[in-house]
This record gives C-alpha cells, sequence and structure tokens, in this order.
C-alpha cells in the first residue's frame, strides 16, 4: 500500500512552452502533498506544500506564478512549469501525506523535466 | 533552523568492504524524525528507515545498520559487506515535529561500490 505515482516519468519540451506533471495517491487520500526539485548532482530542494483545497505554500525563491499547484482532489495534485526555460530542467518529485497513515510521507518516482 | 549536513560527498569501496556513511542534523525541536534514502540512478526514492527522536537504539537490518546519537546529533548508517548493487547516492533527511512536516535533506552522499 501507500504508491504514488507521477505521470509523466520523462518530459522533453521547448522553451517557452507550459508542462503539467501529475502526483497521484493510488491507495489513500492524501491531504498534504510536498514538491521537491533536485538539480542534477545535487540534493532535494522543497519547492512547495500543498493542501487539499486550499492555495499551496511556496518556499522562498520559488516563483508562484511560474510553478502552479493544484491540489482539486484527495489524490490529486498538479505542478504546472508555465514558460519553461532550459534552467528550470530538473528532477521534479512530489510526496504525499495521509492523515491515516500516521502521517508518514510516500515519495512519487520523480518526473525528469528536460527544456530544450 | 534544521539543517542536514553529510560531509562526505563521494566514497569509493572495494566490494566487500564496510562503510560508514555520516549524517549530522540541527534541530531546535525536542520531536523530530530521521530518514535514510537511497537513491539508484533510475531516481527513484527508496525508503530505508525513519528514526524517531525519542528512539536511540540501533537498528540492524540485514547488511545494513544504524547509529543514533542524540549527544552528537548524529544517525550515521553503515553497509556491510558492500555489494555493487549498493552504488547509488544516498541521503539523510530530516523532518521536525511530529513527522508531517517536508523533510529537509542532506547534499547526499555518492557511494561507488567497486566489484
Amino acid at each position: 500500500g501507500a504508491v504514488v505515482s507521477q505521470h509523466p516519468s520523462r518530459v522533453i519540451c521547448k522553451s517557452g512552452t507550459s508542462v503539467k506533471i501529475e502526483c497521484r495517491s493510488l491507495d489513500f487520500q492524501a491531504t498534504t502533498m510536498f514538491w521537491y526539485r533536485q538539480f542534477p548532482k545535487q540534493s532535494l530542494m522543497l519547492m512547495a506544500t500543498s493542501n487539499e483545497g486550499s492555495k499551496a505554500t511556496y518556499e522562498q525563491g520559488v516563483e508562484k506564478d511560474k510553478f502552479l499547484i493544484n491540489h482539486a482532489s484527495l489524490t490529486l495534485s498538479t505542478l504546472t512549469v508555465t514558460s519553461a526555460h532550459p534552467e528550470d530542467s530538473s528532477f521534479y518529485i512530489c510526496s504525499a501525506r495521509g492523515a491515516r497513515l500516521s502521517y508518514e510521507q510516500y515519495f512519487g518516482p520523480g518526473t525528469r523535466l528536460t527544456v530544450t | 533552523a534544521q539543517k542536514v549536513t553529510q560531509a562526505q560527498t563521494e566514497i569509493s569501496v572495494v566490494e566487500k568492504e564496510d562503510v560508514t556513511l555520516d549524517c549530522v542534523y540541527e534541530t531546535r525541536d525536542t520531536t523530530y524524525y530521521l530518514f535514510w534514502y537511497k537513491q539508484p540512478p533510475s531516481g527513484e526514492l527508496v525508503f530505508l528507515i525513519r528514526r524517531n527522536s525519542f528512539d536511540e537504539q540501533n537498528e540492524i537490518s540485514g547488511r545494513y545498520s544504524w547509529n543514533f546519537q542524540k549527544s552528537t546529533s548524529s544517525f550515521n548508517f553503515t553497509i556491510t559487506a558492500s555489494q555493487v548493487v549498493d552504488s547509488a547516492v544516498y541521503f539523510c533527511a530530516l523532518s521536525e515535529g511530529s513527522g508531517n512536516t517536508p523533510l529537509v535533506f542532506g547534499k547526499g552522499t555518492r557511494l561507488s561500490v567497486i566489484a
């Protein structure tokens, strides 16, 4: 149990276009989802915290108008990278937390975004 | 503020050697959780262990063992008789409070096990 999926696993897009990444909790209700970003050979850094039905909370330095997060249901959160640029190329990982799972967090497999 | 330091950037060992990955953390909370994750080349994070601040017992799971020392704010990870499949980046992470806050990760240690 406690599986989190992400789609797509890899995406290549052209500079200036927008890309949507989905994070789904498959067998539990996720009241909170976290979005992390990992640049090559670096650590994971928190981008934002997303609670179901409310606006996401962004970390300092993360542009909320560029990285749109929607957590419309208890099993789905989406991250849309708008007007993507090559410097947005990164590995994006979500984690989900459900109130019934002792507040444990489960990570998705990640999405590798390459902007050309 | 919370912080996790993994001073070893890269480690290379020969197969069957034991290796210890260091992790030092900083937090003002008395309640917190510590984690270790393995990240193979595929990128997916593999959960290894979660330990809360009130449980200082060391843990062993097969070839893996963890040494939690609150006195030195360390949570070190030892792999015994390393294997090539252990090659990966290992992250130590901290979550303050009751575990429902986001994780703060260390910079990771890249382990290469050579046959």
